[in-house]
Order: C-alpha cells, then sequence, then structure tokens
C-alpha cells in the first residue's frame, strides 16, 4: 500500500518569496511521484512527475521538487512567488509501471500575500 | 484534442432521485479513472478501468454506486438512490495505460453534485 502526507493545509508566503510545499511519501515499493495543481472550479493539471530517474524534477510555471529516498520526500519549491501560483497543491503516488491510478495527499492551500 | 470531457458539471438533486455523471475520456487512452473530492476525504479513487474492463472497484462506497464503460470513448458513473452525503464533486481521468505516460492522468472539470 502506498501513501502521501502533506504537511500543512494552508501555507502562506508573500509575492516574490520562496515557496515550500511539504510531501511525504510511504510505498512499498520504488514509488513513482506527481504534483498536481487545482485551480477554483477546475479539474488537476499535472505540474511534474518523479518515475525513477533523474531525483530534481522540473515542472511547469517554474516548480521543480526532488526526490530524497533517505527522507521518503517529494517537496515542491519554487524561487519566487506569484500571485498566479495561488491554488490547490496535491502530492500523489503509484507504484512504479502500471496504471493503478494515484493516491493522493490531502491538499495544501498556497496563499500569496502582496 | 478537447481533453476530458464530463458532464453535467453541476447537479443539484433531491435525495432518492437517480444521479448519472458521464464522461468521454481522451482518445487513445486506455486506462479511465473516476475519484471523488470531499473537503472532509480529499480525493479518493473510486473505481478505474483498463481497456473498458473495470479493475478496481474497491473505492466505489456502497452498493448505491455503480460504474459502466460501454466502449473507449464513454463512461458513466451512477448512483443510485441518492443521499446528501454523497454531495462531492466527482472527477473523471484518464491516461495511456501503458508506457511513459500510464500514471500520467489527465482530469476533467469535474461534476459537481448537490443533494438536498
Amino acid at each position: 500500500a502506498q501513501s502521501v502526507t502533506q504537511l500543512g493545509s494552508h501555507v502562506s508566503v508573500s509575492e516574490g518569496a520562496l515557496v515550500l510545499l511539504r510531501c511525504n511519501y510511504s510505498s512499498s515499493v520504488p514509488p513513482y511521484l506527481f504534483w498536481y495543481v487545482q485551480y477554483p472550479n477546475q479539474g488537476l493539471q499535472l505540474l511534474l512527475k518523479y518515475t525513477s530517474a533523474a531525483t530534481l524534477v522540473k515542472g511547469i510555471n517554474g516548480f521543480e521538487a526532488e526526490f530524497k529516498k533517505s527522507e521518503t520526500s517529494f517537496h515542491l519549491t519554487k524561487p519566487s512567488a506569484h500571485m498566479s501560483d495561488a491554488a490547490e497543491y496535491f502530492c500523489a503516488v503509484t507504484p512504479g509501471g502500471g496504471a493503478d491510478g494515484l493516491t493522493f495527499g490531502k491538499g495544501t492551500h498556497l496563499i500569496i500575500q502582496p | 484534442d478537447a481533453g476530458v470531457i464530463q458532464s453535467p458539471r453541476h447537479e443539484v438533486t433531491e435525495m432518492g432521485q437517480e444521479v448519472t455523471l458521464r464522461c468521454k475520456p481522451i482518445s487513445g487512452h486506455n486506462s479511465l479513472f473516476w475519484y471523488r473530492q470531499t473537503m472532509m476525504r480529499g480525493l479518493e479513487l473510486l473505481i478505474y478501468f483498463n481497456n473498458n474492463v473495470p479493475i478496481d472497484d474497491s473505492g466505489m462506497p456502497e452498493d448505491r454506486f455503480s460504474a459502466k464503460m460501454p466502449n473507449a470513448s464513454f463512461s458513466t458513473l451512477k448512483i443510485q438512490p441518492s443521499e446528501p452525503r454523497d454531495s462531492a464533486v466527482y472527477f473523471c481521468a484518464s491516461s495511456l495505460g501503458e508506457g511513459a505516460g500510464a500514471n500520467v492522468l489527465t482530469f476533467g472539470a469535474g461534476s459537481r453534485l448537490t443533494v438536498l
């Protein structure tokens, strides 16, 4: 079985500041890990994915995440927050390989202060 | 491609009524997933299909819920009878089902269900 834990249901940062959203995973096999973003009244959009290649993964909109096996973490970062980054962010995990669906964390609501 | 298309976008119904949610996956995608999103429970996988065949329905909450995929371009999620606790946003997602894109889900905009 696999699961993800997102620390902090709400994160508030100032525009231009570093964004750090935390995700820890649990998986009995090497995992594939994902970050998705959800804007109000919309579906989820893929930000980036880790599938056992490079541990530092770059995604869209300037976001990146680093897979750290020793810490079972896959934190999402962005050097400089923009107002348009305000949204709900979800970390997700699946056992590597097949299309068995993703297990999502509870989400982190990112608030950008002007 | 128009993406994953869900209908209706909003549904308001009364307790006891039948609800049918519809989904058209991306053409060429072999896997289809139904998720439910609530404030309390977050995103839950209800059921998924590979090549139109249900693979895992362990997330379906009760016998009142059923899902079908009669062909590669259409799926339904039915709730009969509906109850207020079924109020949620229901998402359909699809993926290639194999290869590098096997795990990359593309989501529809969701169907917001309110049961009074």
